[in-house]
C-alpha cells in the first residue's frame, strides 16, 4: 500500500456527462500528479500541483481541469466525456515540489465511458 | 516516431534467469531515467532513477543509461516468479517539463 488513495474505484458513466475523480496524496506530500493510462496510449502524465499551485502540465486536454485544495487532497474533473476517455487514471505523489522522481502511485480510478 | 520505445513483449523466462528490459528514446535532452514496476491492476511503483550514463545498482536491480546511444536497460539478476509484471521505462523531459513513459514489457518468470 502506497499510502496515496483514490476514489472511485470505478466510474462507468454516458459520452457528454462530466465526473471528479479524487485523490488524496500520502501524509507529509506535498505534490500531486495525474496521469492517464489506456491501452492504445499508454501511461500519460497530465498535470502536477504543489502546495496547492499548479507546477507542470503535460498532455491534458482542455476538457480536463485540476485542482489541489488546501488540505493537499486534488480532483481531476473531466468534462464533455468521449468514449476515447475510458481509461485508467492514476494519481501519484511526492513529497517535493520539483519534478521529484520518487513518487508513489495510487491504485487508480477506472473509468468507463459508454 | 515516438518519443520513447519498448518491445511490449510479454517476454517469458525460467526462474532464476537474469532478464533484460530495454527502452530506446529519441529525444538527447532527457535527462532522467526511471523504471516502474506495475502489477496487475495495480498502480506503476518506483524501481528505480538515474539522471547519468552508466550502471545503477540495487539489489538483483540494475539500471543502465547510454546517452549517447539513447538508450536505456534494465537488468534482473536471478529472477523470481513475483518479478511478473509490466515494466514501464520513463523520462522526464526537462524542457517540456513532461513525464514520458514507454508503453511498457509484460515480463512473465515462470517458476
Amino acid at each position: 500500500d502506497s499510502g496515496v488513495t483514490q476514489t472511485p474505484k470505478h466510474l462507468i458513466t454516458a459520452t457528454g456527462q462530466r465526473v471528479t475523480l479524487r485523490c488524496s496524496p500520502r501524509s507529509g506530500d506535498l505534490s500531486v500528479y495525474w496521469y492517464q493510462q489506456s491501452l492504445d496510449q499508454g501511461l500519460q502524465f497530465l498535470i502536477q500541483y504543489y502546495n496547492g499551485e499548479e507546477r507542470a502540465k503535460g498532455n491534458i486536454l482542455e476538457r480536463f481541469s485540476a485542482q489541489q485544495f488546501p488540505d493537499l487532497h486534488s480532483e481531476l474533473n473531466l468534462s464533455s466525456l468521449e468514449l476515447g476517455d475510458s481509461a485508467l487514471y492514476f494519481c501519484a505523489s511526492s513529497v517535493e515540489g520539483g519534478q521529484s522522481y520518487e513518487q508513489y502511485f495510487g491504485p487508480g480510478t477506472r473509468l468507463t465511458v459508454t | 516516431q515516438k518519443e520513447v520505445e519498448q518491445d511490449p513483449g510479454p517476454l517469458s523466462v525460467p526462474e532464476g534467469a537474469i532478464v533484460s528490459l530495454n527502452c530506446t528514446y529519441s529525444n538527447s535532452a532527457f535527462q532522467y531515467f526511471m523504471w516502474y514496476r506495475q502489477y496487475s491492476r495495480k498502480g506503476p511503483e518506483l524501481l528505480m532513477y538515474t539522471y547519468s550514463s552508466g550502471n545503477k545498482e540495487d539489489g538483483r536491480f540494475t539500471a543502465q543509461v547510454d546517452k549517447s546511444s539513447k538508450y536505456i536497460s534494465l537488468f534482473i539478476r536471478d529472477s523470481q516468479p513475483s518479478d511478473s509484471a509490466t515494466y514501464l521505462c520513463a523520462i522526464w523531459d526537462n524542457y517540456g517539463q513532461n513525464f514520458v513513459f514507454g508503453p511498457g514489457t509484460r515480463l512473465s518468470v515462470l517458476p
